[in-house]
């Protein structure tokens, strides 16, 4: 596609329910990023995948987070037991690869109530 | 854990003055991106640079990158209501995976 789509823009859930953030990145694209961003602070490094190597999964804050790629394309980002500590914008980024600039999604702004 | 420090941390200006916005780290980087977010949006890439003491401007805007490779400006002439928004630079190590991003220079440029 032209940008980076992620899906929903807004979600709002109970403490403990599991959430599915979804990102499509840009055609071609074979990196692929997650960061999360709360308020006042700045973006935190989740995990990266890159064509078909192992991701790297360094910035998983805990095992309660987790994310996979299929076939190269989408990502699907897993929260499970949602805390509120949780609550954050998750930002989807894709690049040509590692050495290039981010084109960023608009994100997913995830409210645990 | 890797730390890019921005000052400062808020700004407000005028319509038509100039600033400019700092980014330090201990570390260094082989290459340092600028990217403008606006709200309810992803951050956009402005410029990479990647050589010590390499300047590059984009209109009104004029990037450096230190040439120890652990700093940069970015400088804003006669900003504009348009150029408000949250300024954040990344650095990227050698061999790293990710960028690592900045703490964030808020600008509001006021008509």
């Amino acid at each position: 596609g032209a940008g980076v789509s992620q899906s929903p823009s807004n979600k709002v859930t109970e403490k403990g329910k599991d959430v599915e953030l979804r990102c499509d990145p840009i055609s071609g694209h074979t990196a692929l990023y997650w960061y999360r961003q709360s308020l006042g602070q700045g973006l935190e490094f989740l995990i990266y995948f890159q064509g078909n190597s192992a991701p790297d999964k360094s910035g998983l804050p805990s095992d309660r987070f987790s994310a996979e790629r299929t076939g190269g394309s989408v990502s699907t980002l897993t929260i499970q037991r949602t805390q509120q500590e949780d609550s954050a914008v998750y930002l989807c980024a894709s690049s040509k690869d590692r050495s290039y600039g981010y084109t960023f999604g608009s994100g997913t702004r995830l409210t645990v109530v | 854990t890797q730390l890019l420090e921005q000052s400062p941390q808020f700004l407000s200006i005028q319509e038509g003055e100039n600033l400019t916005v700092y980014c330090n780290s201990s570390s260094v980087f082989s290459s340092l991106q600028w990217y403008r977010q606006e709200p309810g949006e992803g951050p956009v890439l402005l410029v990479t640079v990647v050589t010590g003491g390499e300047v590059k401007k984009l209109k009104r805007l004029t990037f450096q990158f230190g040439d120890a490779r652990k700093d940069s400006s970015l400088h804003i002439t006669a900003a504009q209501p348009g150029d408000t928004g949250l300024y954040l630079c990344a650095g990227q190590e050698g061999g790293a995976n990710n960028l690592f991003f900045g703490t964030g220079t808020r600008l509001t440029v006021i008509p």
